[in-house]
């Protein structure tokens, strides 16, 4: 099973700020089945990138995915207030589907 | 609008059966796949197995495998998860979630449910 490994574990910035996150794969994850997900408290996740760096519907182009192999990397480039939450990643390239354990991003 | 609707919270003592449900509309029910997600208290996202309702072929996580049952009723578009014994270590927050993409490899979910909260106490 391949494992993912998300950093930092708690990210605080301010709003305007650019967030980078992180999520390392324990081997290669096949092709580009990499995705990303915010959960707010309280709420259902939601697939904010899928396939890498494609954005699912609806998500502002403020968010952008990139990596391969074993390193991925979501980034924010400017942090609205809305954004401040939990990322998850997760590979789908290899059963089980796993995910990362998470990413805080708080309000500095 | 595709929608994902969760049956309600449930409480029950360890040992007890459950059956979860999750109820797809406003896209074509056989043609995704859908999958279960574990969240414990406090705790991040677990992937725990997915079918696909047109012909319930099943994909269980080895953590989850024999410990729970995933299955489907495409007549009524309804996707279930259903324990024969529970646990207090199965309390938890489950989503279903629609399946897209590579579901080989477990798939990337793009609409989920709004969640059925498990609680198991005696």
């Amino acid at each position: 099973e391949i494992v993912l490994t998300q950093s930092p574990g708690t990210l605080s910035l301010s709003p305007g700020e650019r967030a980078t996150l992180s999520c390392r794969a324990s081997q290669s994850v096949s092709y580009t089945y990499l995705a990303w997900y915010q959960q707010k408290a309280g709420q259902a996740p939601r697939l904010l990138i899928y396939g890498v760096s494609s954005r699912a519907t609806g998500i502002p182009d403020r968010f952008s995915g990139s990596g391969s192999g074993t390193d991925f990397t979501l980034t924010i480039s400017r942090l609205e207030p809305e954004d401040f939450a939990v990322y998850y990643c997760q590979q789908y390239g290899s059963s089980p589907g796993a995910f990362g354990q998470g990413t805080k991003l708080e309000i500095k | 609008e595709v929608q994902l609707v969760q049956s309600g919270a449930e409480v029950k003592k360890p040992g007890e059966s459950l059956k979860i449900s999750c109820k797809g509309s406003g896209y074509t029910f056989t043609s995704y796949w859908i999958g279960w997600v574990r969240q414990m208290p406090g705790k991040g996202l677990e992937w725990m197995g997915i079918i696909y309702p047109s012909d319930s072929d099943t994909r269980y996580s080895p953590s989850f495998q024999g410990q729970v049952t995933i299955s489907a009723d495409k007549s009524i578009t309804t996707a279930y998860l259903q324990w024969s014994s529970l646990k207090a270590s199965d309390t938890a927050m489950y989503y279903c979630a629609r399946g897209r993409g590579y579901c080989s490899g477990g798939c990337y979910f793009d609409y989920w449910g709004q969640g059925t909260l498990v609680t198991v106490s005696s």
